[in-house]
């Protein structure tokens, strides 16, 4: 299995942009997880998806972040404008939620520098 | 409601020294819990998980784990540590909702 796959695995852009960032499971997983990653928070839960289905965004900062699961096998997370404080690390998990224990498997991550 | 609390946000340890990274969890149901380990620019990867099957769990790179429902732990050790062992470490539990409630991280350092 090719593991979670995050793109890109680097991105800077200026102040205002938009900024997409993408997100494929592994295969047969049905949670999806978004996590920002910072020196001053540490790692943040942003948002999760069961079977497709946004389940809790309490974690999302702002209305400028939104995030997608068209289907089983991709997700994007956007960022629309970036301002210099979004500069983080992003991750996306996923797991398995049925009948598991709930591990989650992180993809390599997304380095968002907003200048 | 679940929580997790690491002891000690940086660990030094010599080479070839043990390694003893400590995690205390409150949770409502039987918890599920885990280890991960972050190398520098990665992401987190699973090291060890416990599912109240056994109390010792072993994980890879020779880490274990023993589950203390009285202390409501599960401290990581390693016997012997590398150079190469120098990384993050965070503590995760999780109830039946699927969500991962993390702490805030042990940073280990091994010196030569």
């Amino acid at each position: 299995d090719a593991g979670v796959i995050q793109s890109p695995r680097h991105e800077v852009t200026e102040m205002g942009q938009e900024v997409t960032l993408r997100c494929k499971p592994i295969s047969g997983h049905n949670s999806l997880f978004w996590y920002r990653q910072t020196m001053m928070r540490g790692l943040e839960l942003l948002i999760y998806f069961n079977n497709n289905v946004p389940i809790d965004d309490s974690g999302m900062p702002e209305d400028r972040f939104s995030a997608k699961m068209p289907n089983a096998s991709f997700s994007t997370l956007k960022i629309q404008p970036s301002e210099p404080r979004d500069s983080a690390v992003y991750f996306c998990a996923s797991s398995l939620t049925r009948g598991s224990s709930y591990e989650q498997y992180f993809g390599p991550g997304t380095r968002l520098t907003v200048t | 409601a679940q929580s997790v609390t690491q002891l000690g946000s940086h660990v030094s340890v010599s080479e070839g020294a043990l390694v003893l990274l400590r995690c205390n969890y409150s949770s409502s149901v039987p918890p599920y819990l885990f280890w991960y380990v972050q190398y520098p620019n990665q992401g987190l990867q699973l090291l060890l998980k416990y599912t109240s099957a056994a109390t010792l769990v072993k994980g890879i790179n020779d880490f274990e784990a023993e589950f203390k429902k009285s202390e409501t732990s599960l401290h990581l050790t390693k016997p012997s540590a590398h150079m190469s062992d120098a990384a993050e470490y965070f503590c995760a539990v999780s109830g039946n909702t699927g969500k991962l409630i993390f702490g805030q991280g042990t940073t280990l350092q091994v010196k030569p």
